[in-house]
Parts: structure tokens; C-alpha cells; sequence
């Protein structure tokens, strides 16, 4: 099946500092990319659509210049964290259109904490 | 704008039996897709099951099952003969029409534990 690869699985940053998640597409084109982010033991809030080529769309209340996202190729799409808070310490998880089974696969999420 | 609620925040189920999570949803759409999936500590979010609204035989995947009532908006899953493996927080999501731009709406999830 599809699979998204998803890295680093954990960062650990001082306040101030810059993070970059990768999410690829292992073996599909992904013109849509998911980034969500989930707080301990809550469900998923969807913070942006990553659209290939373009500029991604966030949901209201996402800080659009503190999270960036590009999403350059049609196999990855990345989200930087900058000038990292310890608020921003959340799980983080991108998801990408899955073709062959009519849903949406994940990526692995990233643990991101913010010392 | 959809809204999933997911009423059980926590439920347990001893090993071998069934047991069935509610989900419900609000919409205006008519066409629209419902998921389920799991999530294990891993995190891994792993997708389980899948209903389009247009199909009237509720979806099927082995030990999952639904009961998918679309007057009444209602998604809900059953596990029979749950297996340890099965413990994992549950979440039921909603996707409009199948596009590629189209996201998940999520509901709040329902933590499950298998007991031995």
C-alpha cells in the first residue's frame, strides 16, 4: 500500500531554534499533503493543506509564518517550526491522499519538544 | 461545516468478546466518505475501515465491522473477538466527496483497552 515517510520521529530544540519535518511519498505522487498536529491524548487538528506548487492553506488560528510549509515535488512536503516555543511542543503528523485504498495515509509523526 | 462527536471517551472489553464504538456525525452533504481508524501507542495512525455514504451494505474488514445509518448519521464500529492488539485509541472521520484536496474532520476518538 502506500506509505509516507515521515522524519525525525523525535526532536528535542532549544527555544528560538528552527525544526524542519520531512513527509514523502514513498511510492505514490501526493499532490495534497496533511499536516496536523495532536495534543496527549486528544484527536488530530488539521493546521494546513499543503498543495503542491503552490502556497498551502492554513486553518484559522495557524500562525502562517511561524509554521511554513513548502511543498516543492509531488513526493515532499515540509513543515518548519520557527523560532520554536516550548507552546509549539506538540506531536505533529502529515498525511497524504492514498489511492489505492480510498483514504488518507499517515506519516509516523514527529514528537517535538521545545526546551 | 461537519462535525464528528464520538460520545465514549474511554472503554474496555474483555478479550474474545465484541465490542461496538458510536460515532456520530453532522452534514449537510450527501455524498461523503466515513472512516475509521486506529491509532496504537505507537501513534501510527493505521486506517481500518471505510463506508461510502452512497453504498447501503455496511463496509466490512474481517473482525471490523459498521453499522452505518445515514438518515440517522450514525457511523458506528464493531470488533468481534477483540484481540490484545486491538487496544488503541479509535477515531472516526468524515471526508466529503472524494477529492484530492479534500481533508478529515476527526472526532475527539475513543481510547479502547483489551483486557486479558
Amino acid at each position: 500500500g502506500a506509505v509516507v515517510s515521515q522524519h525525525p520521529s523525535w526532536v528535542i530544540c532549544k527555544s528560538g531554534t528552527s525544526v524542519k519535518i520531512e513527509c514523502r511519498s514513498l511510492d505514490f505522487q501526493a499532490t495534497t499533503m496533511f499536516w496536523y498536529r495532536q495534543f496527549p491524548k486528544q484527536s488530530l487538528m488539521l493546521m494546513a493543506t499543503s498543495n503542491e506548487g503552490s502556497k498551502a492553506t492554513y486553518e484559522q488560528g495557524v500562525e502562517k509564518d511561524k509554521f511554513l510549509i513548502n511543498h516543492a515535488s509531488l513526493t515532499l512536503s515540509t513543515l518548519t517550526v520557527t523560532s520554536a516555543h516550548p507552546e509549539d511542543s506538540s506531536f505533529y503528523i502529515c498525511s497524504a491522499r492514498d489511492l489505492l485504498r480510498g483514504g488518507y495515509t499517515f506519516g509516523s509523526g514527529t514528537r517535538l519538544t521545545v526546551v | 461545516a461537519q462535525t464528528v462527536t464520538q460520545s465514549q471517551p474511554e472503554m474496555s472489553v474483555q478479550e474474545a468478546e465484541t465490542v461496538t464504538l458510536s460515532c456520530t456525525y453532522d452534514t449537510s452533504e450527501n455524498n461523503y466518505y466515513l472512516f475509521w481508524y486506529k491509532q496504537p501507542p505507537s501513534r501510527q495512525m493505521i486506517l481500518v475501515i471505510r463506508q461510502e455514504a452512497y453504498k447501503q451494505q455496511n463496509a466490512t474488514e474481517n473482525r471490523f465491522s459498521v453499522n452505518f445509518q445515514k438518515a440517522a448519521k450514525s457511523f458506528s464500529l464493531k470488533i468481534s473477538d477483540s484481540q490484545l492488539g486491538d487496544t488503541a485509541m479509535y477515531f472516526c472521520a468524515f471526508m466529503k466527496l472524494y477529492n484530492a484536496g479534500n481533508m478529515l474532520t476527526f472526532g475527539g476518538g475513543t481510547r479502547l483497552m483489551v483486557k486479558p
